[in-house]
């Protein structure tokens, strides 16, 4: 059973366009939720996050916003750069569990 | 800092061999985990560890062995590899056992079983 579920394989958008990406989850335990882009060949690093308290976090050109009652979350990138096209994958825990459970990722691709 | 290391990059197995994938991070991270990621699966978390001599299972723990005798190193042993262990691997690690999440991960380590 998929607990994080990102449904868009993939994405591409317009340089300087705003990219939407976004992910569904079932456990209503779940209360922090982060995005982790990656490049090919690297490991993934970690780019945002937001905790349940929240419904809205910033963080440059990344905002990452929170829908609990619709379990839902998506990040927004304002305005897009080549350099974002990467994997991103959402991911959710509960805090003070040590498990990270994450989605399949979505692979943006910026179209300069 | 080096951040978290893996070694190898590369390995091709043939089924029955047994080896270990090598994790190493010089931040004094208390926690640590291997995770798989496959095709249209995203990264499934193996075993993770809390603190020196102390590991647990994750989501897919067959297969796979654990031990963590130092803080610094976590290496993860297939004993006995199959076709469906071939794979990208990745360790990552965490200064916070209570909040773990946001996590540093290795470069990855791409394993090919045949």
């Amino acid at each position: 059973d998929q607990q994080v579920k990102q449904n868009s394989p993939s994405l591409s958008v317009q340089e300087g366009r705003i990219s939407i990406l976004n992910c569904d989850y079932t456990n209503s335990m779940f209360d922090y939720f982060l995005w982790y882009k990656k490049y090919p060949a690297e490991g993934p690093t970690f780019l945002i996050s937001i905790s349940s308290i929240k419904d809205k976090n910033e963080d440059g050109r990344f905002t990452v916003f929170l829908n609990k009652s619709a379990k839902h979350l998506s990040l927004h990138i304002v305005p897009s750069q080549p350099g974002d096209s990467a994997v991103y994958f959402c991911a959710a825990n509960t805090f003070g569990n040590e498990k990270l459970t994450f989605g399949t990722g979505t692979r943006l691709t910026i179209i300069p | 800092n080096a951040g978290v290391t893996q070694t190898p990059k590369f390995q091709v197995l043939k089924t029955g061999q047994s080896m270990t994938l090598q994790c190493a991070q010089d931040m004094n991270h208390e926690y640590m985990s291997w995770y798989r990621q496959d095709p249209g699966m995203g990264l499934r978390l193996i075993h993770y560890s809390v603190g020196a001599g102390i590991t647990d299972q994750g989501e897919v723990p067959n297969g796979y062995n654990v031990s963590r005798s130092t803080t610094e190193d976590f290496p993860l042993r297939l004993l006995s590899a199959a076709p469906s262990q071939t794979s990208v691997y990745f360790c990552a690690s965490s200064v916070s056992t209570k909040s773990p999440a946001e996590q540093y991960f290795g470069p990855g380590t791409r394993l090919t079983v045949t």
